[in-house]
């Protein structure tokens, strides 16, 4: 069963506006967290934000949030104020907290941000 | 600054042939993972270590398998290479911490032909 699910494969927004970025996740361990990533065309991956399952505030990293509403399963990126560096894919990710933590992701989003 | 290490950028194999990825990370972390990266697939497990010696499956693991002989290194063998196995791989390790991010190599894309 996919643990990860991004059902946005693309994503379009112009410069200076919001974006969200959806995820929902699969889980019965009461202890996990979710991450994000990005991935421009160069390949890298960058981590942008981490949301664990106790956390009472939703994660912020400058023009980074992550809107976690627990009793959905969902935790979806907010990219306030886009700017063109802000192309790239997207993934979302999660471990949990019993067992190995193996570290599992969704097939990602790319955004595409027009001028 | 920290550091995981793929041991090729680009690799090109034959069908048959025996490959090893390798992947090595100098922040002393005990996870480390293997991904492999496919269009419209995402990142899929193929296998992930927890210690020295240790090993567990990911989501898809057939046709690979996995070393770890020092914390600091992890290899992904390639059997018995196959053109399905085309793809880039992406390896990654973390602490044992839940809300410490793993980090990640910069991506070995092997062509087998």
């Amino acid at each position: 069963a996919q643990k990860i699910t991004q059902t946005q494969p693309g994503m379009f927004v112009q410069e200076k506006e919001a974006v969200t970025l959806d995820c929902t996740y699969d889980t019965s361990d009461p202890s996990y967290g979710l991450f994000w990533y990005k991935q421009p065309s160069s390949g890298e991956m960058i981590f942008l934000i981490y949301q664990g399952s106790y956390d009472q505030q939703n994660a912020t990293e400058g023009r980074y949030s992550l809107n976690f509403q627990k009793a959905r399963k969902s935790a979806n990126l907010v990219i306030s104020a886009s700017q063109l560096g802000d192309s790239a894919m997207y993934f979302c990710a999660m471990r949990e907290g019993r067992g190995f933590q193996k570290l599992v992701f969704g097939t990602g989003t790319r955004l595409l941000v027009s001028p | 600054d920290v550091k995981v290490t793929q041991s090729s950028r680009y690799l090109v194999k034959r069908t048959g042939e025996k490959v090893f990825l390798e992947c090595v990370q100098d922040m002393d972390h005990e996870n480390m993972f293997w991904y492999r990266q496919d269009p419209g697939l995402g990142l899929r497990l193929i296998y992930f270590s927890y210690d020295v010696k240790m090993k567990e499956k990911g989501d898809i693991p057939e046709g690979y398998s996995v070393s770890r002989e020092k914390k600091e290194r992890f290899s992904l063998i390639l059997e018995s290479a196959s053109t399905n196995q085309t793809s880039m791989y992406l390896c990654a390790s973390s602490l044992t911490v839940l809300e410490k991010q793993a980090f990640f190599g910069q991506g070995t894309r092997l062509t087998v032909v």
